[in-house]
């Protein structure tokens, strides 16, 4: 069964300052999608940066950049030049399947929360 | 883009009610659109996936007769929780996609429940 693994509960970074937010996750599956998603105290889950895993190139969003590493089933997420305004539980999820049609759902990491220190 | 909505944001209702939650995509057509649950500082735990015009399929141990899900056009999918109880009190989080899942999903706001 794919599971996906936040190992860091809670980071904290100086603003202005970088940090990276590490996931792994387990599959047996060789095309599949990987996510980070932001959600702020407002509770609204907001897309951070999406991979598909056939792509070699990792993803890269403003401040926001991973780094991929299929062979590892690794997905980690660096914030550069961090805001406050970046203060969050960052989630990582992984694009399984859900049977042999098109239909796939998210498996989800336990999150990190990320404090932004003035 | 990429918009979805849900309503209620807030509801109170008494135990033994039920309470109705809408789910749009108000750009973009959802050929799915999933339900969540998610408890203070977890999180989200899938409940159902809905394709348009077809039944929901349901997570391991979510109660279909108590959580129903119509999905009746690709741009609104409803939760209704059926004979309320306090232990349903939580936060609900509707998401919309594309083709299947295998596209990015799109989050609504969520709908914080609390019953009596």
């Amino acid at each position: 069964a794919q599971t996906v693994t936040q190992s860091q509960p809670e980071m904290s970074v100086q603003e202005a300052e970088t940090v990276t937010l590490s996931c792994t996750y387990d599959t047996s599956e060789s095309d599949y999608y990987l996510f980070w998603y932001k959600q702020p105290p407002s509770r609204q889950m907001i897309l951070v940066i999406r991979q598909e895993a056939y792509k070699q190139q990792n993803a890269t969003e403003n401040r926001f950049s991973v780094n991929f590493q299929k062979a590892a089933k690794s997905f980690s997420l660096k914030i550069s030049d961090s805001q406050l305004g970046d203060a969050a539980m960052y989630f990582c999820a992984y694009s399984a399947h859900i049977n042999a049609g098109n239909n796939r759902k998210l498996i989800w990491g336990l999150g990190t929360s990320l404090a932004v220190n003035p | 883009g990429a918009v979805v909505s849900q309503h209620p944001s807030r509801v109170i209702c008494k135990s033994g009610t039920s309470v109705k939650i809408e789910c749009r995509s108000l750009d973009f057509q959802a050929t799915t659109m999933f339900w969540y649950r998610q408890f203070p500082k977890q999180s989200l735990m899938l409940m159902a996936t809905s394709n348009e015009g077809s039944k929901a399929t349901y997570e391991q141990g979510v109660e279909k007769d108590k959580f129903l899900i119509n999905h009746a056009s690709l741009t609104l999918s409803t939760l209704t929780v059926t004979s309320a109880h306090p232990e349903d009190s939580s936060f609900y989080i509707c998401s919309a996609s594309t083709s299947g899942g295998a596209d990015t999903q799109y989050f609504g706001p969520g709908t914080r429940l609390t019953v009596l």
